[in-house]
């Protein structure tokens, strides 16, 4: 069965306080692997997609990276802007459109 | 452009009752997939619809259903509504273009609450 799991479930930093999120999954074939980042009550907004072992992607101070098991997604420097909640999804190579999540990270950057 | 837009924004209905969301894609999004997000976890798989065709259905009862009209706008109805089907309920439109990608926008959600 394909699984999809985010840790950690929360993560408070301070401001300038780089870290890392992380997203493992056991899926039969993997078509992409997608970031999203979603504030409280709003739909998900578009990160990025990573589509094979290696693939880096960066935006800002976001920098997403893929392995044949997890990917991370590294937040540089953090601003309270920042703040959401962090959600991987996977794609798997038998459906166009599911998007399989995991739980989310959410995140928490103090001044 | 206008990103994918959700009608209505809030929504307040009683057990047994039946509700009907609307969806309207991105312009030239031709896939519209559906989900359903309770508080604490992450969206969970509804429908997929392409070219006004179900391509792709979750693990929900046959209470859910939907369908995709021919400008690529879509309805999800829920019948004989329970408790449990409090949720945010997304749509996302993708332009699922062959040999290309297949990120996925999302709008900003119906909020249901069941009474």
């Amino acid at each position: 069965e394909d699984q999809v799991t985010q840790s950690p479930e929360a993560l408070r930093l301070q401001e300038g306080e780089s870290s890392s999120l992380n997203c493992s999954y056991t899926v039969s074939g993997l078509r992409g692997l997608f970031w999203y980042r979603q504030d409280p009550g709003k739909g998900p907004e578009f990160l990025f997609t990573l589509y094979s072992a290696g693939e880096e992607k960066e935006k800002e101070r976001l920098k997403a990276t893929l392995t044949k098991k997890e990917s991370f997604l590294h937040i540089t420097a953090p601003k309270p802007e920042d703040s959401a909640t962090y959600l991987c999804a996977v794609l798997t190579t038998d459906s166009w459109g599911k998007l399989q999540f995991g739980a989310g990270t959410q995140v928490v950057v103090t001044p | 452009d206008a990103g994918v837009t959700q009608s209505p924004t809030h929504l307040i209905k009683t057990r047994g009752q039946h509700v009907t969301l609307r969806c309207s894609p991105i312009s030239g999004h031709k896939s519209v997939s559906w989900y359903q997000q309770v508080l604490g976890q992450g969206p969970q798989f509804i429908f997929q619809y392409y070219e006004k065709e179900e391509r792709g259905r979750g693990n929900f009862p046959d209470r859910f259903s939907a369908r995709q009209f021919p400008n690529y706008s879509s309805e999800l109805n829920v019948n004989a509504l329970l408790l449990g089907d409090s949720a945010l309920y997304l749509c996302a439109s993708s332009p699922l273009l062959a040999g290309a990608t297949y990120e996925q926008y999302f709008g900003p959600g119906t909020r249901l609450t069941v009474t």
